[in-house]
C-alpha cells in the first residue's frame, strides 16, 4: 500500500494563479481531509470528505474548493492564489472521521508571491 | 466553542530522560476521544496515542504513555527513556460530536531530544 499520496511536494505560484493539489489514498477509506500548516498555529481544516460525492466546509474553507468523485481522490482547488495561501498542506484520511486513527500525506510545501 | 492548548511551544531534554507535554482542552460534553500526533523534521505526521474519554484507563504505546485526567480537562504525554529519534514536534488532538467529530488541534509543542 503506497498510503496517502499528494502531488506536488513543492510548488510556487503567482498572486490570481489557479492550482490543483492532487491526494489519493489506496486503503478504502471514506474519510478524507484537507488542513493547512502555519508556524505556531497546528493544523487547520479547510475541507472534509465523509464519502464518494459529499464534501463540507472546515474551519477555513474561504479561497478552496473540494470534490470527491471517487474513494480514492480528493483534489484541493486554489481558484485565485494569495499570499496569504502560503503555506504546508496536508492531505489525510482515516476509516470513518476524526475518531479514527489519522493517515497523513508528505504534505504539500506552496509559496504564493 | 472547544479549544486545545499546549502551553509548551519547546522543550529539550536530554537523550534517556523522561520528558511530558502538556495538553488541556475544553469542552462540555462527557464523552470525547484525545489523540497525540508526531510530526518529525521529515514532515511526516503519525499517531502517537489515542485515549477515548469513556475509558478510565491511560493509554500507553511502548514508551509512550498518557495522563489523562478528565475532571481537570488535561491530557498530558509522557515519553520515557527519550530517544533521539522523538525529536519532533507532538500536537494534541481533540474530538467530539459537538466538533462533527472534526480534529482540532493544539498549535503544538517543538521536543527537541539532546546526545
Amino acid at each position: 500500500n503506497a498510503g496517502v499520496t499528494q502531488t506536488p511536494k513543492f510548488q510556487v505560484l503567482k498572486t490570481g494563479q489557479s492550482m490543483t493539489l492532487q491526494c489519493a489514498q489506496d486503503m478504502n477509506h471514506e474519510y478524507m481531509s484537507w488542513y493547512r500548516q502555519d508556524p505556531g498555529m497546528g493544523l487547520r481544516l479547510i475541507h472534509y470528505s465523509v464519502g464518494a460525492g459529499i464534501t463540507d466546509q472546515g474551519e477555513v474553507p474561504n479561497g478552496y474548493n473540494v470534490s470527491r468523485s471517487t474513494t480514492e481522490d480528493f483534489p484541493l482547488r486554489l481558484l485565485s492564489a494569495a499570499p496569504s495561501q502560503t503555506s504546508v498542506y496536508f492531505c489525510a484520511s482515516s476509516l470513518t472521521s476524526g475518531v479514527d486513527t489519522q493517515y497523513f500525506g508528505p504534505g504539500t510545501r506552496l509559496t504564493v508571491l | 466553542a472547544q479549544t486545545v492548548t499546549q502551553s509548551q511551544p519547546e522543550m529539550s531534554v536530554q537523550e534517556a530522560e523522561t520528558v511530558t507535554l502538556s495538553c488541556t482542552y475544553d469542552t462540555s460534553e462527557n464523552n470525547y476521544y484525545l489523540f497525540w500526533y508526531k510530526q518529525p523534521p521529515s514532515r511526516q505526521m503519525i499517531l502517537v496515542i489515542r485515549q477515548e474519554a469513556y475509558k478510565q484507563q491511560n493509554a500507553t504505546e511502548n514508551r509512550f504513555s498518557v495522563n489523562f485526567q478528565k475532571a481537570a480537562k488535561s491530557f498530558s504525554l509522557k515519553i520515557s527513556d527519550s530517544q533521539l529519534g522523538d525529536t519532533a514536534m507532538y500536537f494534541c488532538a481533540f474530538t467530539s460530536a459537538d466538533s462533527n467529530y472534526q480534529l482540532i488541534w493544539g498549535a503544538g509543542t517543538k521536543l527537541i531530544i539532546k546526545p
